[in-house]
């Protein structure tokens, strides 16, 4: 059990346009999904909590117009990025977590940005 | 504000070796802590967790982590590595005593085993 997916793996866009990753938690309703962003040979970086229902919290220095998060039920929550450039191509991981102490990851999406 | 600390960026290994990946948190409150493993391309996967008690943790694959709080170090430890243990591993922390489940992790801790 506990398992997230996420949609899609990989995507190549141009610049300027919008892109949307889903996150869905497969076999359980979690209660908070979390977004983060991973740059080459570099740690997890948190972008953004969000709980189903109401407002994502970002992180400081993220930028909520750019990144918009949609949590519209206990099984999925979205991440949109809005007018794409190159320097936001990295790879973007979402987790959730239901009444516990873990958190289960996505497999993780690939952003390329043209 | 709680950190993480993963001493070594690299580790290369032998195949059958023993192997100790180090890593060390900052906190002033009771933290949670964890290991996971990123294989290239992929999301990540749990290793294994402190929460509390024994503070000698098993975690699949033959891992285990030690959690020692004097040092505040919480060691991940194989003795006898495999090619298929080739991977990123990190170390994070919650220390939210899991009200909100927010993890810091560390930069990462690149095990490379060669035959």
């Amino acid at each position: 059990g506990a398992v997230v997916s996420q949609h899609p793996s990989r995507v190549i866009c141009k610049s300027g346009t919008s892109v949307k990753i889903e996150c869905r938690s497969l076999d359980f309703q979690a209660t908070t999904m979390f977004w983060y962003r991973q740059f080459p040979k570099k740690s997890l970086m948190l972008m953004a909590t969000s709980n189903e229902g109401s407002k994502a919290t970002y992180e400081q220095g993220v930028e909520k117009d750019k990144f918009l998060i949609n949590h519209a039920s206990l099984t999925l929550s979205t991440l949109t990025v809005t007018s794409a450039h190159p320097e936001d191509s990295s790879f973007y991981i979402c987790s959730a977590t239901r009444r516990g102490n873990e958190q289960f990851f996505g497999p993780g999406t690939r952003l390329t940005v043209l | 504000a709680q950190s993480v600390t993963q001493l070594d960026s690299q580790v290369p290994v032998f195949e059958e070796a023993p192997v100790e990946l180090r890593c060390n948190y900052s906190s002033s409150v009771s933290v949670y802590l964890f290991w996971y493993v990123q294989y290239p391309n992929q999301g990540l996967q749990l290793l294994l967790k402190y929460l509390s008690g024994s503070t000698l943790v098993k975690g699949i694959n033959g891992f285990e982590a030690e959690f020692n709080k004097s040092q505040t170090s919480f060691h991940l430890r194989k003795p006898s590595v495999h090619i298929s243990d080739t991977a990123e591993y990190f170390c994070a922390v919650d220390n939210s005593g899991g009200s909100n489940y927010k993890l810091t992790f560390g930069k990462g801790t690149l095990l490379t085993v060669n035959p």
